[in-house]
């Protein structure tokens, strides 16, 4: 069966540090590994995904994440924060059919 | 090209009613799923199907019913509804390679 851990469901990080959001997986098989964002009151958007190519992945607003398999890790990373990062970020596990999301990690960046 | 496509946006209803979420995608994607979304608990999912007359539950399946008779069409039924079923509802579509999935832009139920 496959799971999701976000290790951290709230960060908070001051504008133009570094992000850095946790998540570990579970999966019987190779899995494909996603990152979504939802800004507040609005739809899920994609920021990057894992299918078995690069190990590090770069996605969209200057995000990238890399797959760890020894670690079983699938950590989000960003340089450099902005205020309009702040959001609820979601990492997500497929090695079947349907998404199987984490918790969720809400970031807060502070001016 | 619409991509999913969920309605209504928003919805209250009364404790015991019933009412049907809709849900259409326009990319011929096999993969359907619904999910519900609560403060603290990310995305659960209520019911998936991988394509047209195939339905299988997922983690949160009681109190919801599914159907899928068309590729485009995947509506959750609330048959009784209950104050724990409000929440805001997300539908999914993905197509069988198993990449990106698209989401529609939600339902936000209240049962009072």
């Amino acid at each position: 069966a496959q799971s999701v851990t976000q290790l951290d469901s709230h960060v908070s990080v001051s504008e133009g540090t570094p992000v850095l959001l946790r998540c570990n997986y579970s999966s019987s098989y190779s899995p494909s590994l996603f990152w979504y964002v939802q800004h507040p009151n609005k739809g899920l958007q994609l920021l990057l995904k894992y299918t078995s190519a690069a190990t590090l992945v770069k996605g969209i607003n200057g995000f990238e994440a890399e797959f760890k398999k020894s670690e079983t890790s699938f950590h989000l990373t960003k340089p450099s924060a902005h205020m309009s990062d702040a959001a609820e970020y979601f990492c997500v596990v497929s090695d079947s059919t349907p998404l199987v999301f984490g918790k969720g990690t809400r970031l807060s960046v502070i001016a | 090209n619409a991509g999913v496509t969920q309605t209504p946006k928003f919805q209250v209803l009364k404790t015991g009613q019933s009412m049907t979420l809709q849900c259409a995608q326009d990319m011929n994607h096999e993969y359907m799923s619904w999910y519900r979304q609560d403060p603290g608990m990310g995305l659960r999912l209520i019911h998936y199907s991988v394509g047209a007359g195939i339905t299988d539950q997922g983690e949160v399946p009681n109190g919801y019913n599914v159907s899928r008779s068309t590729t485009e069409d995947f509506p959750l039924r609330l048959l009784s509804a209950a104050p724990s079923q409000t929440s805001v509802y997300f539908c999914a579509s993905r197509d069988r390679s198993g990449t990106e999935a698209f989401f529609g832009q939600g339902t936000r139920l209240t049962v009072v």
